[in-house]
């Protein structure tokens, strides 16, 4: 099975920032890679897929990046609505989820 | 538009079984598959399972083998998983997703419709 790995577990940030998140994998994906934001609450919501792929609808202010183990989520210039726990999932064999990063309010 | 609608909340006493139905709609049931995830309190996403709706085909995380099962009734355009032997520690939030893919030289696969969740309450 491939884990996946993410830091910080958790982070405090304001209203305008810019927020990196990193996800590591236990081996080589390639970029099959996707993100998900979740509150609490509500289902999660696909964010990017394909390790760099917005999904449709997604602010641009989303980005991905990465390939191989090594991959990051970037928010640029952080919403109220953005505080939330962000996951990311590797596709490239059977699912399996990083632990999770809360993103809250400093 | 896609929708994945799941039925309601169950309680249940250690050693019961349960069964979660995700009706979908707006989109060709036949076309997409289906997995299965959950959330328990407090803690992460974790993957259970998935089918391929067009065979029937299933594959499940090694955790769940043996105690989970997924199917779907296409006639309904409605997919389940089914619990079985639960214990306090599958008190969780259960949701149903969709599963898309891009071109057929690359494949991504990404889980971009979710069903609403369905809380399951595991307690004697």
């Amino acid at each position: 099975d491939i884990q996946m790995t993410q830091s910080p577990s958790s982070l405090s940030a304001s209203v305008g920032d810019r927020v990196t998140i990193t996800c590591r994998a236990s081996q080589r994906i390639s970029d099959y890679l996707n993100w998900f934001q979740k509150k609490p609450g509500e289902a999660p919501n696909l964010l990017i897929y394909a390790a760099s792929t917005l999904q449709s609808g997604v602010p641009s202010r989303f980005s991905g990046a990465g390939s191989g183990t090594d991959f990051t989520l970037t928010i640029n210039g952080l919403q109220p609505e953005d505080f939330a726990t962000y996951y990311c999932q590797q596709s490239y064999s059977l699912p399996s989820f990083g632990q999770g990063t809360v993103v809250d309010i400093k | 538009q896609v929708q994945l609608v799941q039925s309601g909340a169950e309680v249940k006493k250690p050693g019961a079984s349960v069964k979660i139905s995700c009706k979908t709609s707006g989109y060709t049931f036949m076309d997409h598959a289906i997995h299965w995830v959950r959330q328990a309190p407090g803690q992460g996403l974790e993957w259970i399972g998935w089918i391929n709706v067009y065979n029937g085909h299933t594959k499940y995380s090694q955790k769940f083998q043996g105690t989970v099962t997924i199917t779907t009734d296409t006639s309904a355009s409605t997919a389940y998983v089914e619990l079985r032997s639960l214990r306090s520690e599958d008190t969780a939030v259960y949701y149903c997703a969709r599963l898309s893919f891009t071109d057929t030289t690359n494949y991504y696969r990404y889980l971009d419709y979710w069903g609403q969740g369905t809380l399951v309450s595991v307690s004697a």
